[in-house]
């Protein structure tokens, strides 16, 4: 069964746009830990984000924030003011047990 | 801070034919994963080490892979027989297992490319 679903799988803006990424994810467990994953062109996955089950106050950091609703079981970020530097692919992940990564969702930003 | 280390980037190789992949940790890092990604797909887990114990091994490893880590520094994973679904990104990520299991941040290298013919 699928742990982590990004129902988003392109997303196309112009630049200063801003940008949602939808995350959902599905466990039995009280305690667990969601990250968000940038996957630039050069492929090596650069952590963002890592969030407890019991943590549920939302965060911002610069242009990138983050909602993280336990009652949905959603984590979604969202991306302000989007520029260039910003395409990539975003992962979400789920740890429960061990890390398990949705699909991504790749994120172009066109000048 | 070198990051992770894997060697090499890319790798062509025919049906058949063995392959092996190093990946070189973070240095303080005493946990080690490797990971198997496809086009269009997040990461799927392979197995993963703390220290030179290799703890889980996913169900798709199958019996032609196998991974070692034998002195709980860098680590090799090798394939035998490969097979053209072998073709895929193997990342390499390490962690330290002080934050506690499930909260560790893992920083990846930046894959080796398998291409199978």
């Amino acid at each position: 069964a699928q742990k982590v679903t990004q129902a988003q799988t392109e997303i196309s803006v112009v630049e200063k746009e801003d940008v949602t990424l939808d995350c959902v994810y599905e466990t039995r467990d009280t305690t667990y830990y969601l990250f968000w994953y940038k996957q630039p062109p050069s492929g090596e996955l650069v952590f963002l984000i890592r969030r407890n089950s019991f943590d549920e106050q939302n965060e911002i950091s610069g242009r990138y924030s983050w909602n993280f609703q336990k009652s949905t079981s959603s984590f979604n970020f969202t991306i302000t003011a989007s520029q260039v530097v910003d395409s990539a692919v975003y992962f979400c992940a789920l740890n429960d047990y061990k890390l398990s990564f949705g699909a991504g969702t790749t994120v172009t930003v066109r000048a | 801070d070198t990051g992770v280390s894997q060697d090499p980037r890319h790798k062509i190789t025919k049906r058949g034919q063995n392959v092996t992949f190093r990946c070189d940790p973070i240095s303080e890092h005493n946990r080690l994963y490797w990971y198997r990604q496809t086009l269009g797909q997040g990461p799927e887990f392979l197995t993963y080490f703390q220290n030179e114990a290799q703890l889980e091994k996913s169900r798709l490893l199958s019996d032609r892979f196998s991974a070692e880590r034998p002195k709980g520094s860098f680590s090799t994973l090798e394939i035998q027989r490969t097979e053209q679904g072998d073709s895929a990104m193997y990342l390499c990520a390490s962690s330290s297992s002080l934050s506690g299991t499930g909260a560790e941040k893992l920083f990846f290298g930046s894959g080796t490319q398998l291409s199978v013919l």
